[in-house]
């Protein structure tokens, strides 16, 4: 069974860039797998952060960014503030109707 | 604006069943495939299951296929999760959300509804 893998924890001090990536234990992450990345506070919904790859949803600010790296999805946060502390996780498309979640990422901003 | 509110969770004994309801307003959820997604206390987010924006075509986790059943009524603006054969594994936090199949991801997410499996 393919399995999503994402960093279980991250830090990053306030106004610095930090890579969280997302990926397959078998295979490869490509454009076809349509990588969505989302935000999640404690006690909080999912909020949408970026779609196909690389689009970010409505009103997400553009220091949040998708891409492919290698053989795997990534989420870039340029610049990180204090209330970009929260779980991110990524989601990728397995074909017939089924996605599957990463284990997400706890990221600490400090 | 898009809202999703769901309702139904509650306390059920394991090996119960109850059935869940997603409302949407401010969208017309006819135009739309719907997913539910759950969280089990402390833990991250899981894909449960998927429908079609008619409901001519459905998706289960293999976790829960067989036990759990997705519908829908556009006539109602309602997505429903009847949830049967209940284990304490199942006990989450459940969303719905609308899911864009253009580009397989989910666009709007409802607040959930906590469902506890437990004697």
């Amino acid at each position: 069974q393919t399995v999503v893998t994402q960093e279980p924890s991250f830090s990053v001090s306030p106004g610095g860039t930090v890579t969280l990536t997302c990926a397959l234990t078998s295979g490869s992450v490509s454009p076809s797998s349509y990588p969505s990345w989302y935000q999640q506070t404690p006690g909080q919904a999912p909020r949408t952060l970026i779609y196909n790859t690389n689009t970010r949803s409505s009103g997400v600010p553009d220091r949040f960014s998708g891409s492919i790296l290698g053989n795997k999805a990534a989420l870039t946060i340029t610049g990180a503030q204090a209330d970009d502390e929260s779980d991110y996780y990524c989601v990728l498309y397995m074909g017939s109707g089924i996605s599957v979640f990463g284990g997400g990422t706890k990221l600490t901003v400090l | 604006e898009v809202q999703l509110l769901e309702s139904g969770g509650g306390l059920v004994q394991p090996g119960g069943s109850l059935r869940l309801s997603c409302v949407g307003s401010g969208f017309i959820i006819s135009y739309y495939a719907m997913s539910w997604v759950r969280q089990a206390p402390g833990k991250g987010l899981e894909w449960v299951s998927a429908i079609s924006s008619s409901g001519d075509r459905k998706y289960y986790a293999d976790s829960v296929k067989g036990r759990f059943t997705v519908s829908r009524d556009n006539s109602k603006n309602t997505l429903y999760l009847q949830m049967n054969s209940l284990r304490a594994e199942d006990t989450a936090v459940y969303y719905c959300a609308i899911v864009r199949w253009t580009s397989y991801y989910f666009e709007y997410w409802g607040q959930g509804t906590l469902v506890t499996v437990a004697s």
